[in-house]
């Protein structure tokens, strides 16, 4: 079973930030945060990983909460092409493990 | 970075005729590709974990005599639907990791997918 909630759906305005929240609170030392993506079709997109500390890359920034019980994917621009299912993935950072995928997030850009 | 292809993309067949579909790993190695299942509107679902050299993993409910899994090389992993039937279709995807490009990190590369339809 997936060890993360998220919303089923959401909504978010062309140009204007997009924030995704994910709950992992039974989230052990070991495990990191991973966020992908998966638009229509298509296989999933790796966006960012953490651990404890924020990250950012080209695509998003990943919020982590001090207790490390949730995170929020921030996407500071969304575009059009950024409507996708988004999935909040929690797993040791072990090179033979698996990814299980939760419902994820659907979320649309508007224009 | 690391690019995953899948081969066919998409594959229409017939019920009861055997389908492969190639997953390789372009400039890495992969000693383990995961394969994943999803149908339309759900989430993706590991059926096996590919193992080069050896026997493939398979998840609780799948088949293995149905979904064979050959990892013969370091860069190809193929899944073989055999005797498909019509509740075979779906959308097989495949991942690996590039351990080289990305050593500290559990990162899975995927693949774009084959959609297989068996009428």
């Amino acid at each position: 079973d997936a060890k993360t909630t998220q919303p089923t759906s959401m909504d978010c305005a062309e140009g204007r930030a997009a924030n995704l929240p994910c709950n992992h609170s039974t989230i052990s030392g070991n495990e990191y945060v991973y966020w992908y993506r998966q638009i229509h079709s298509q296989g999933p997109q790796y966006i960012i990983h953490g651990l404890k500390n924020n990250e950012t890359n080209e695509m998003a920034s990943l919020i982590i909460t001090e207790d490390r019980k949730s995170s929020t994917l921030i996407l500071p621009h969304a575009t059009l092409r950024d409507t996708a299912v988004y999935y909040c993935i929690v797993t040791p950072d072990n090179y033979g493990q698996n990814f299980v995928f939760g419902p994820g997030t659907r979320l649309s850009v508007l224009p | 970075g690391a690019v995953v292809s899948q081969h066919p993309s998409w594959v229409i067949c017939k019920s009861g005729t055997s389908v492969k579909i190639e997953c390789r790993s372009l400039d890495f190695q992969a000693t383990t590709m995961f394969w994943y299942r999803q149908f339309p509107k759900q989430s993706l679902m590991l059926m096996a974990t590919s193992n080069e050299g050896s026997k493939a993993t398979y998840e609780q409910g799948v088949e293995k005599d149905k979904f064979l899994i050959n990892h013969a090389s370091l860069t190809l992993s193929t899944l073989t639907v055999t005797s498909a039937h019509p509740e075979d279709s779906s959308f097989y995807i495949c991942s690996a990791r590039d351990l080289v490009l990305q050593p500290g990190a559990n990162v899975l590369t995927f693949g774009a997918g084959s959609r297989l339809t068996v009428l």
